[in-house]
């Protein structure tokens, strides 16, 4: 079982160029989320999405966009690549319902220059 | 808006103490409370969630309580080890979740 898998493990842009992250689950969860971990900030809500074809703002959305076309799937794309935009990227999912816990992938490390 | 604190920021401790890290947050509308554990490089393992009709949690060596009227909750480690070395994060899910920034754990052998 694999749970929450985070593609790619590390990244290096320049700026003002684009990329897709990918989170894949294979826990049928119909929540997913993107979170972005930056030193002495802790963890901030990008987008998250409650089901296929559902997406909405978290804390921090600007320059960011989403898609989740799939139940399994959320993607997180930088459409401009900023420096501001170097961080950890986690992307999580969980069941429907107050008891269910949160599963994180482990993260993809990107760095813009 | 929900903030989440946790205190100490870092703590270290020998081998053997039982410890108790620290969480409070402003709004007791709550779903529920999560406890994680992240390792350098990874990301967050659920140790314990308490739903927000509980008052605790126990899995093995871990204890978390919580208490809503107060806003607080605490997370007991019993006969810390070495392998206990980690950063601490709790959540709360008003909505969606909110993070505490972390306790830094170090169990010294």
């Amino acid at each position: 079982n694999a749970g929450v898998t985070q593609t790619p493990k590390f990244r290096v842009l320049k700026t003002g160029q684009s990329m897709t992250l990918l989170c894949a689950q294979d826990m049928n969860h119909e929540y997913m989320y993107w979170y972005r971990q930056d030193p002495g900030m802790g963890l901030r809500l990008i987008h998250y999405s409650v089901g296929e074809g559902t997406t909405a703002k978290g804390e921090v959305p600007d320059g960011y966009n989403v898609s989740r076309l799939k139940k399994q799937n959320f993607l997180l794309g930088l459409e401009s690549a900023a420096p501001s935009q170097t961080s950890v990227y986690f992307c999580a999912s969980r069941f429907l319902g107050s008891g269910s816990p949160l599963h994180f992938g482990n993260g993809t490390r990107l760095t813009v220059t | 808006k929900q903030e989440v604190t946790q205190i100490p920021a870092a703590l270290s401790v020998p081998e053997g103490e039982n410890l108790v890290l620290n969480c409070s947050f402003t709004d007791s509308a709550i779903y529920n409370l999560q406890w994680f554990r992240q390792d350098p490089g990874k990301g967050l393992t659920s140790l314990l969630l308490i739903q927000s009709s509980q008052r605790e949690q126990t899995s093995g060596r871990l204890n978390a309580s919580l208490d809503k009227s107060s806003g607080r909750s605490t997370l007991y480690i019993a006969a810390s080890q070495p392998g206990d070395s980690a950063t601490y994060l709790c959540a709360v899910s008003s909505t969606p979740l909110v993070f505490g920034k972390g306790t830094r754990l170090s169990v010294i052998a």
